[in-house]
């Protein structure tokens, strides 16, 4: 059954702790997405890879990092830089040279304790 | 840049009763758009696109959405909506040999019995 998993749904996080949200696809894609979302503002580009060891900045960086080490994996770290991090996190991947169509995951809620 | 503009935060609609949800962007190039659904807590949904050719495209759960050029607008529409489709319709513009689709903000539909 293809798709993409996100894991953990819910992950708390204690100030000053960084923690990794974990997106893996079997679709074979090339490109994968990371976005960020709250209420009333929409999705907003965090990073995005085109292919494996290659990554970019989208708009709101400052705060987070990404590796892509493997090409169904894209896990995103929220770091103690990014002040603040309460927010539901998107993950999305697309094939490369198709028709642009981005595909979702379920979704990680992170909470600040 | 690109944009997008839903112009309604939040629709409440008899159950029954026909829907159109509106999206305008704005975009230099021949555009490619999107609608997504979310329900609370999920991931989204893709539910139609439109590339080229028919203006008209048909998408899932009986949705169907129109491009017109002239008015930079990729409207939603459903004759009849029924209780499940509550949710949040989220409205994207990309384009080819774009990596990155910009959303709209979001309409969330309430249906009333």
């Amino acid at each position: 059954d293809g798709g993409i998993t996100q894991s953990p749904k819910y992950l708390f996080r204690k100030e000053g702790q960084n923690v990794t949200l974990s997106c893996e696809q079997n679709l074979n894609h090339d490109a994968m997405y990371w976005y960020r979302q709250d209420p009333g503002q929409g999705l907003r580009l965090i990073y995005y890879s085109q292919i494996v060891n290659d990554f970019q900045k989208g708009d709101i960086a400052e705060g987070y990092s990404v590796s892509r080490e493997k090409k169904e994996s894209f896990p995103l770290t929220v770091t103690s830089a990014q002040k603040n991090p309460t927010a539901f996190y998107l993950c999305a991947s697309r094939n490369r040279g198709g028709t642009e169509t981005q595909y979702f995951g379920p979704g990680t809620r992170l909470l600040v304790l | 840049a690109q944009s997008v503009t839903q112009p309604d935060i939040h629709i409440t609609v008899s159950e029954g009763a026909s829907l159109e949800l509106r999206c305008n962007y704005s975009y230099g190039a021949t555009p490619y758009l999107f609608w997504y659904v979310q329900s609370p807590g999920q991931g989204l949904q893709l539910l139609l696109k439109y590339f080229s050719g028919d203006t008209l495209v048909q998408g899932i759960k009986g949705f169907e959405a129109e491009f017109k050029r002239s008015q930079s607008s990729f409207n939603l529409r459903k004759p009849s909506v029924h209780w499940s489709d509550a949710a949040e319709y989220f409205c994207a513009v990309g384009a080819i040999g774009n990596e990155k689709l910009t959303f709209g903000t979001g309409t969330r539909l309430t249906i009333i019995p």
